[in-house]
């Protein structure tokens, strides 16, 4: 099943922040947030593993609650470069499966 | 970084005519690869996973008579679309997973069959 994204798209000035969720109703093993911009393709942003991790880079951090089946991503003090479409994407097992991704979160950063 | 070459950018088509797409990892032996589809504002579809030397494995609902995929050798897959139609024209995208870095896209290739 397809994780659920959450906001579907949202609207923010610079320097403002934004949470995103993705919820499944699969037990996950692992949640990847990539964000992509306009006909290129998913830059990987982080990578969440079981047994419940948090971690951040520079000002875009992400956690995984792994017995609610749930990862946010936290983007801190936005800049317009973080502008593009946000995707989760899961796997269940810890074999080589591909990713199961949500519909995206359309992030828009005006100055 | 892990690297993956994707090959062409771009492609246009005509209707009836098969198109083949190269990836291709630069720094990494990948014995399993993923291609994904992607429509115009939609989300990526997994299509098929495909491991070198054996047969690829299909998402239910792609026709694997109609995309056709080969991964002879740790560092190349590659994905014919037969007989393409104009309702095949999207983006596709290689992945491979790569365990340090997670899973690493080539920069796709955006079809379109007129």
């Amino acid at each position: 099943q397809q994780p659920v994204q959450s906001p579907q798209a949202v609207i923010l000035r610079e320097g403002e922040d934004a949470v995103i969720n993705c919820s499944s109703s699969k037990a996950l093993y692992s949640v990847h947030w990539y964000r992509q911009k306009h006909g290129e393709a998913p830059v990987f942003l982080m990578i969440l593993l079981k047994g419940g991790e948090q971690k951040g880079h520079d000002k875009i951090s992400a956690s995984f609650n792994e017995k609610k089946q749930q990862s946010s991503l936290y983007l801190t003090a936005s800049q317009l470069s973080y502008s593009g479409t946000y995707f989760c994407g899961t796997t269940s097992g810890g074999g080589a499966d591909g990713l199961t991704f949500g519909k995206g979160t359309h992030l828009i950063i005006q100055p | 970084g892990a690297v993956v070459s994707q090959h062409p950018s771009w492609v246009i088509c005509k209707s009836g005519t098969s198109v083949k797409i190269e990836c291709r990892s630069l720094d990494f032996q990948a014995t399993t690869m993923f291609w994904y589809r992607q429509f115009p504002k939609q989300s990526l579809m997994l299509m098929a996973t495909s491991n070198e030397g054996s047969k690829a494995t299909y998402e239910q609902g792609v026709e694997k008579d109609k995309f056709l995929i080969n991964h002879a050798s740790l560092t190349l897959s590659t994905l014919t679309v037969t007989s393409a139609h104009p309702e095949d024209s999207s983006f596709y995208i290689c992945s491979f997973r790569d365990r340090n870095y997670g899973y690493t896209f080539g920069s796709g290739t955006r079809l379109t069959v007129v």
